[in-house]
């Protein structure tokens, strides 16, 4: 197994342009969660799925940021429009929850520069 | 409210020292914790669990209630060691992570 997969790795864009970021998680896993990591405020959880419906998208900054997992295997998170303070890594992990806290397996992550 | 707080965004040591990552957490009710470390050019990765109570890599952790703490600790440093360390939270019948704002550990040779 790959593992998580992202893509793209690398992503460079101009303030007010649309960006789609897409994660395909572990095949079996039932959840999956979006993660922003910036160095002021580290690892926060955007919006997170269980069986492909969004249990909580409290984190998700505000209404140009949004989610969607159509699958089991593939979700989007998308900026629009998106802003220079937007620029950060963006990571997916993927994990089995069953009744307990399981592992949370992460992708490589994308790099989003927003200019 | 719950929160986890890594007070230390960087931690410099020698190789063989001591070290210790402090994380405080805020949380009502029964906490899981967890380290997560990152190492350079990798994926964030499971360190430790509280509730496995084991040692990895060297790396142990002990939950305190009465502290809300969840230090990880190793006796001696090894430049391998470097890399991001995220401690991690959640709560029973969830698989939502709430994360600290990390700590940076390096080992000098």
């Amino acid at each position: 197994d790959a593992g998580v997969i992202q893509s793209p790795r690398h992503e460079v864009t101009e303030m007010g342009q649309e960006v789609t970021l897409r994660c395909k998680p572990i095949s079996g896993h039932n959840s999956l969660f979006w993660y922003r990591q910036t160095m002021m405020r580290g690892l926060e959880l955007l919006i997170y799925f269980n069986n492909n419906v969004p249990i909580d998208d409290s984190g998700m900054p505000e209404d140009r940021f949004s989610a969607k997992m159509p699958n089991a295997s593939f979700s989007t998170l998308k900026i629009q429009p998106s802003e220079p303070r937007d620029s950060a890594v963006y990571f997916c992990a993927s994990s089995l929850w069953l009744e307990a806290t399981d592992t949370q397996y992460f992708g490589p992550g994308t790099r989003l520069t927003v200019l | 409210a719950q929160r986890v707080t890594q007070p230390e965004k960087l931690l410099s040591v020698f190789k063989g020292a001591p070290v210790e990552l402090k994380c405080n957490y805020s949380y009502s009710g029964s906490p899981e914790l967890f380290w997560y470390v990152q190492y350079s050019r990798q994926r964030l990765q499971l360190l430790l669990r509280h509730i496995s109570r084991e040692s990895i890599k060297g790396f142990t952790a002990d939950l305190n209630k009465g502290e809300t703490s969840f230090h990880l600790k190793k006796p001696f440093a090894q430049e391998e060691d470097s890399a991001m360390y995220y401690c991690a939270l959640s709560g029973r019948n969830t698989d939502k992570l709430i994360f600290g704002t990390g700590t940076r550990l390096q080992v000098f040779p």
